[in-house]
């Protein structure tokens, strides 16, 4: 299986600052990623897929990179609302395997 | 506006078995892959299988292998997971989730805890 490591696994930050959170790959996914938010008591949320096409609906503030086996996730400017877990996924190869979640919390 | 719900989850005790149904509106059912995802409590999500909009072709995670199947009705847009031999495991939140822009888990549903104890 397709091992993803997320790093930082937890982040403090402030509201404004620019937040990246890094998914590495155990070997090459081309693009096969997504990012996902999860709010507790809450289903978990497609950001970004492909790994950097936003999905409908999402704000603009948030942006993934990458391509291969590394990759990263920007919140531009931190919101109120962002602070959540996330979640990478790779998608390239069965059986589809999620990080283990990065937790941004409030400062 | 798609809709996902899922149900049959609860209390079972190890060894026992379960049939979690999730009900779908909103979309063409037959025309995308379906998923399900776990979550136990405390850790992060966990692929467990999809189906293909026919569902002739079905693919699982190894820690299921045997033991659930997933199956759908597209004459009624329910999607299920028949899960058996449960272990404490097993237990964890199971969600069903669709794909979107033909990538996996574009849509989730709202999840249906299953609990695997004495």
């Amino acid at each position: 299986d397709i091992q993803m490591t997320q790093s930082p696994s937890s982040l403090s930050a402030s509201v404004g600052d620019r937040v990246t959170i890094t998914c590495r790959a155990s070997q090459a996914i081309r693009d096969n990623l997504g990012w996902f938010q999860q709010k507790p008591g809450k289903a978990p949320k497609r950001l970004i897929y492909l790994a950097s096409t936003l999905q409908s609906g999402v704000p603009s503030r948030f942006s993934g990179s990458g391509s291969g086996a590394e990759f990263t996730l920007t919140i531009s400017s931190l919101q109120p609302e962002d602070f959540a877990t996330y979640y990478c996924l790779q998608f390239n190869i069965y059986p589809w395997t999620f990080g283990q979640g990065t937790k941004v919390e409030i400062k | 506006e798609v809709l996902l719900v899922e149900s049959g989850g609860g209390l079972v005790q190890p060894g026992g078995s379960l049939r979690l149904s999730c009900g779908a509106s909103g979309f063409t059912f037959t025309s995308y892959y379906m998923n399900w995802v776990r979550q136990s409590p405390g850790k992060g999500p966990e692929w467990v299988s999809d189906i293909s909009g026919s569902g002739g072709t079905t693919h699982y995670a190894d820690f299921v292998k045997g033991r659930f199947t997933i199956s759908r009705d597209n004459s009624k847009n329910m999607l299920y997971l028949q899960m058996n031999s449960l272990t404490a495991e097993d237990t964890a939140v199971y969600y069903c989730a669709k794909e979107y822009n033909a990538v996996p888990l574009g849509h989730w549903g709202q999840g249906t805890l299953v609990t695997v104890s004495p």
